[in-house]
Formats: structure tokens, C-alpha cells, sequence
């Protein structure tokens, strides 16, 4: 069975940093995408970062680009975010997910809640 | 890169059917997507795979009542034989460029 187990969310305030991290098991980590997507309270979906399998593509929105870092190791098994110059804006939770075919999104982890507040 | 335009709600009786739309913009018409599911306090669920032939694969574990289909840039989730549990948001993906797209997604409401 594919388990995805975010951790690290927590209060942080403005312009502070927080690092994310998804443990992956019940699939082989290192041949897929992997995928951050984030949701405000009660918004909708927003898509954050995408990395290939090896690391060798990393994609980010533009929202983030230049403030949060994707990364992965695939020895742990596991996905990490980054995020530097926290925003308010940038409240929410964030699901970890692993991509399939046509890079769809195939499997969601339960997610992790960030509030940045003062 | 592709927008997709969801309905902002949608309601129907138990027992009923629902069919939910997500138009693709101009351009991008022949674009895959997939359909997930968010129940209230949840994570978001895949339910399928959908493709511009209107030909559909479902997730493991997604009843038999749910379906996909196509006509033209707009995709359509219909879930038959409606329950309780189906009140959710609803929404669609698609990925081009290099970007992953969300549609702003429907909630249906169960009378």
C-alpha cells in the first residue's frame, strides 16, 4: 500500500523559514515525480513544486520560485520542501504526492499544516 | 499552459445522479486530466484518469458509480446512484509545460 507521511508543519513567523519532509513507503521512490501541492483554508488546490525522479527536472510555481527549495532523498525514501521568506499568504496545508502516468497526480499524503503568523 | 474552468457547485438528491464539468481552455482541448475527490476535512482522493477519447481509468478502490466521459475541451465526472459520502469538493488536473493545473473545483451538496 502507498503511504505518504508529511511532517515538519508547524507556526512560523514572517520571513522565517520551516522545512518539510514526506516519508514515502509501499512503492519503488526513486522511479517516480514527486509533488508538492498546498491548500489555504477553504481555497482550493494550488500546485507548488514538482521533481523528477532522479532530481534531474525541479519545477516550481511562481508563488514560490526563488523562496522554497524541492528536494528528495531517494536512499531515505523520502521528499522534502524548503521554504525560506515565509508569507502569510503562504498559510496552509501541504500534501505531498507522488505523479503517474502523463505526470498526473496518483496518490496524496494527508498533509501538513503551515501558519505563518506573528 | 491550460486553464480549467470548474462550476463552482453542483447539488442533487440521494439516490440521484450528478454530472460535473471541467472545460480545458482554447488550445488544449485533447489534454488528459484527472478527477480527485476532497471530503470535508480530508485529503484530496484520486478517482480517474480521463482522456479527450472519453476512455477513463479509476483508481483502486473507487466505486463502481463513478464514471468519466468527453466531448470536445470538456470532461465530465457523473456520479450515479449519489450517497452520503459523495459530498465533497471536486476537482480536475492537468499538467503541460512543465506546470500542474487545478481547476478551482465543484462541491456537490447531497439533498
Amino acid at each position: 500500500e502507498v503511504q505518504l507521511v508529511e511532517s515538519g508543519g508547524g507556526l512560523v513567523k514572517p520571513g522565517g523559514s520551516l522545512r518539510l519532509s514526506c516519508a514515502a513507503s509501499g512503492f519503488t521512490f526513486s522511479s517516480y515525480s514527486m509533488n508538492w501541492v498546498r491548500q489555504a483554508p477553504g481555497k482550493g488546490l494550488e500546485w507548488v513544486s514538482s521533481i523528477s525522479s532522479s532530481s534531474s527536472y525541479i519545477y516550481y510555481a511562481d508563488s514560490v520560485k526563488g523562496r522554497f527549495t524541492i528536494s528528495r532523498d531517494n536512499a531515505k525514501n523520502s521528499l522534502y520542501l524548503q521554504m525560506n521568506s515565509l508569507r502569510a499568504e503562504d498559510t496552509a496545508v501541504y500534501y505531498c504526492a507522488r505523479a503517474a502516468e502523463y505526470q498526473l497526480l496518483l496518490h496524496w499524503g494527508q498533509g501538513t499544516l503551515v501558519t505563518v503568523s506573528s | 499552459q491550460p486553464v480549467l474552468t470548474q462550476s463552482s457547485s453542483a447539488s442533487a438528491s440521494l439516490g440521484s445522479s450528478v454530472k460535473l464539468t471541467c472545460t480545458l481552455s482554447s488550445g488544449h482541448s485533447s489534454y488528459i486530466i484527472a478527477w480527485h475527490q476532497q471530503q470535508p476535512g480530508k485529503a484530496p482522493r484520486y478517482l480517474m484518469k480521463l482522456e479527450g477519447s472519453g476512455s477513463y481509468n479509476k483508481g483502486s478502490g473507487v466505486p463502481d458509480r463513478f464514471s468519466g466521459s468527453s466531448s470536445g475541451a470538456d470532461r465530465y465526472l457523473t456520479i450515479s446512484n449519489l450517497q452520503s459520502e459523495d459530498e465533497a469538493d471536486y476537482y480536475c488536473e492537468t499538467w503541460d509545460s512543465n506546470t500542474r493545473v487545478f481547476g478551482t473545483g465543484t462541491k456537490v451538496t447531497v439533498l
